[in-house]
């Protein structure tokens, strides 16, 4: 059965640092992936998405977020976090067969001044 | 400004009742869902609809129930059949965009049962 995993419930960053935030995923087929952020009491927004093609895509706020098949993974990475990062974040898969989108649990990431 | 309204915001509902969630799009959209969202759970599909007049039962249908008669509105009824009602509720409109269906999400409402 597709799935999608996030390892991490929670991630603290300094602001500054680094991010990355992990997702595997279960999927037969050519997968098309997605990375959306949601706000406290929002909805979801569109980090960004790959279905075919270069394997590292850029989304928007300075996120990017690299394909690996070999690995079933789909991580997203930012080289320096802001403040206004802090959020939960969502890994989704497109199951064309059931034709839906299938989450992750999320990360929800927090950022230290 | 296209987007996708849900309201309300904040509802509250007493135990037995009915309630129906409003979601309208204006992006010109043929696909509409509707999702529940529990802390630590993600995302879960209640119902979908990829036409007007046409829907399918997502993964938690029961004890929900929608209509598509026009195509910018999907609204969601929470019946008194639904267990656990209390949650956020979420409503995506998507396109095929970029070599894949894309959705977009709402700003949600959130279910509160008295």
């Amino acid at each position: 059965a597709q799935s999608v995993t996030q390892p991490d419930i929670h991630i603290t960053v300094s602001e500054g640092a680094s991010l990355e935030l992990r997702c595997n995923y279960s999927y037969g087929a050519t997968p098309y992936l997605f990375w959306y952020v949601q706000s406290p009491g929002q909805g979801l927004q569109l980090l960004l998405k790959y279905f075919s093609g270069d394997t590292l895509v850029q989304g928007i706020k300075g996120f990017e977020a690299e394909f690996k098949r070999s690995q079933s993974s789909f991580n997203l990475r930012k080289p320096s976090v802001h403040w206004s990062d802090a959020a939960e974040y969502f890994c989704a898969v497109f199951s064309g067969g059931y034709n839906k989108l299938i989450f992750g649990a999320g990360t929800r990431l927090a950022v230290h001044p | 400004d296209g987007g996708i309204t849900q309201s309300p915001k904040y509802l509250f509902r007493k135990e037995g009742q009915n309630v129906t969630l409003s979601c309208e799009q204006n992006l010109n959209h043929d696909a509409m869902y509707w999702y529940r969202q529990d802390p630590g759970q993600g995302l879960r599909l209640i119902y979908y609809s990829q036409i007007v007049n046409d829907f399918q039962k997502g993964d938690i249908a029961e004890g929900y129930s929608v209509s598509r008669e026009k195509k910018e509105s999907f609204p969601l009824t929470v019946t008194s059949a639904q267990k656990n009602p209390t949650a956020f509720y979420l409503c995506a409109s998507s396109i095929y965009e970029g070599g894949t269906d894309t959705q977009y999400f709402g700003p949600g409402t959130r279910l509160t049962v008295l």
